[in-house]
């Protein structure tokens, strides 16, 4: 399995607060991406990183900022969380754009 | 964007049956891939599979890039084949994959 953790596994946070998830890879992958896992609405990309400092938005970034200072950590930062962005949230690695992408375990958040 | 559809969208098996599980795309793609995600949450991958036929144990993927569809087939399906089953595509270099909608898989023993 590839080495992909996410923190915290669970968290239950209130609307209007701030919230960073991380995910950390021991991979050395230079692609990192962040997914967020609705019903109806199955997989949809948030952003992604190229390599470190270089981050792009995906589909659904709206509300959503992201950072990588480190090859191995890929944050996930919601400014001023709201109810719409209660989610299970992924991260993944993949070595280049041409390669099997492998992801984490997912972060359940609750926004309340 | 491009558009991914799965069929069907549920199936029930008996241990031991093989099925084929389809995905569609409405454009051209160089990077297309098949998950598996178990009934805890877990994204396995199984597959990338831009073109070409593969085959890992029970197993095996096709995909028909000039007709914008793959497949997948389980074959002497097992109760831990249960779960949902997605194809992923991206049309451009980054791996940004667009989802389908699944295919919910449940294997009766």
């Amino acid at each position: 399995d590839a080495g992909i953790t996410q923190s915290p596994r669970h968290k239950v946070t209130e609307t209007g607060t701030p919230v960073t998830l991380r995910c950390h890879q021991t991979e050395n992958h230079r692609y990192m991406y962040w997914y967020r896992q609705d019903p109806g609405h199955g997989l949809r990309l948030i952003h992604y990183s190229y390599g470190v400092k270089d981050t792009d938005k995906g589909e659904v970034s709206d509300g959503y900022s992201v950072s990588r200072s480190k090859t191995e950590d890929f944050l996930l930062t919601l400014e001023s969380a709201t109810s719409s962005q209660t989610s299970v949230y992924f991260c993944a690695i993949s070595e280049s754009w041409a390669n099997e992408q492998y992801f984490g375990p997912g972060t359940r958040l609750t926004v309340t | 964007g491009i558009q991914v559809e799965q069929s069907p969208p549920d199936l029930i098996l008996q241990e031991g049956a093989n099925s084929t599980l389809r995905c569609n795309f409405s454009d051209s793609v160089n990077n297309l891939q098949w998950f598996h995600q178990n009934p805890w949450g877990q994204l396995i991958n199984l597959f990338y599979i831009p073109s070409g036929t593969k085959q890992n144990g029970r197993l095996s993927a096709t995909t028909v890039a000039t007709e914008r569809y793959s497949l997948l087939y389980i074959s002497s399906s097992q109760t831990t084949d249960s779960g949902v089953y997605f194809c992923a595509v991206d049309k451009a270099a980054g791996n940004k994959l667009t989802f389908g909608g699944g295919t919910r898989v449940l294997v009766k023993p």
